[in-house]
């Protein structure tokens, strides 16, 4: 079965644009979550989508959104983007929402960098 | 508000025993994970602890103490390839994970 995959690998942008990213769980699971990474830091929680709702946010502006689709596909889209938000975003999916969410599979991720 | 706290570095040697250690202070836990990642790769599962005690995969085991908010992971007969970082995860009420900062392996032969 295929994993977690996520388009573009690789993305530059610059200051002001505005970013979709997209990514595809894999099969039968119901839940996708939205991390960034920045160098030499854990993943920060973005967002998590089970059955196309939003059951939870992290902490980050509201340049940030997303959404779920009847496929479980999800798109994570910023705008107006700062040289901040440079960093690996990592797409991961798993079969249940929040509270049993504790093993989730993880995209290879999409590299931003806005210059 | 919540937080993770894990050394940011660890070194070893190949075949040796090497302990990582998690404290954490958050609300709402269910759980504490541990994650692999190796440099430009996505991160990996590698262990859950939902009750106190250790939990044991192959060479990987993992220990939770939830009264004193406290976790580690243990990997035994360390090999070259476990060169990578590793991360503790809160799994929470209302959020996915929330991850610590991450420990640097580094195993050398």
């Amino acid at each position: 079965d295929a994993g977690v995959t996520q388009s573009p690998t690789h993305l530059i942008k610059t200051r002001g644009q505005h970013v979709t990213l997209r990514c595809s769980p894999i099969s039968g699971h119901k839940s996708v979550s939205w991390y960034q990474q920045v160098l030499g830091q854990g993943p920060q929680f973005i967002f998590q989508y089970y059955e196309k709702e939003e059951r939870g946010r992290g902490n980050f502006p509201d340049r940030f959104s997303a959404r779920q689709f009847p496929n479980y596909s999800s798109e994570l889209n910023v705008n107006a983007l700062l040289l901040g938000d440079s960093a690996l975003y990592l797409c991961a999916s798993s079969y249940a929402g929040t509270g049993s969410s504790y093993e989730q599979y993880f995209g290879p991720g999409t590299r931003l960098t806005v210059t | 508000g919540q937080s993770l706290e894990q050394p940011s570095e660890v070194t070893a040697v190949e075949g040796a025993i090497v302990q990582i250690n998690c404290t954490y202070q958050t609300s709402g836990f269910y759980g504490l994970s541990w994650y692999q990642q190796h440099d430009g790769g996505a991160p990996t599962f590698l262990s859950y602890n939902g009750l106190d005690g250790l939990e044991e995969t192959g060479r990987f085991s993992s220990f939770l103490s939830r009264s004193d908010s406290y976790g580690y992971l243990l990997l035994q007969e360390l090999q070259m390839k476990d060169s990578a970082s590793y991360f503790c995860a809160v799994n929470q009420a209302g959020t996915a994970l929330i991850f610590g900062k991450g420990t640097t392996l580094s195993v050398s032969s």
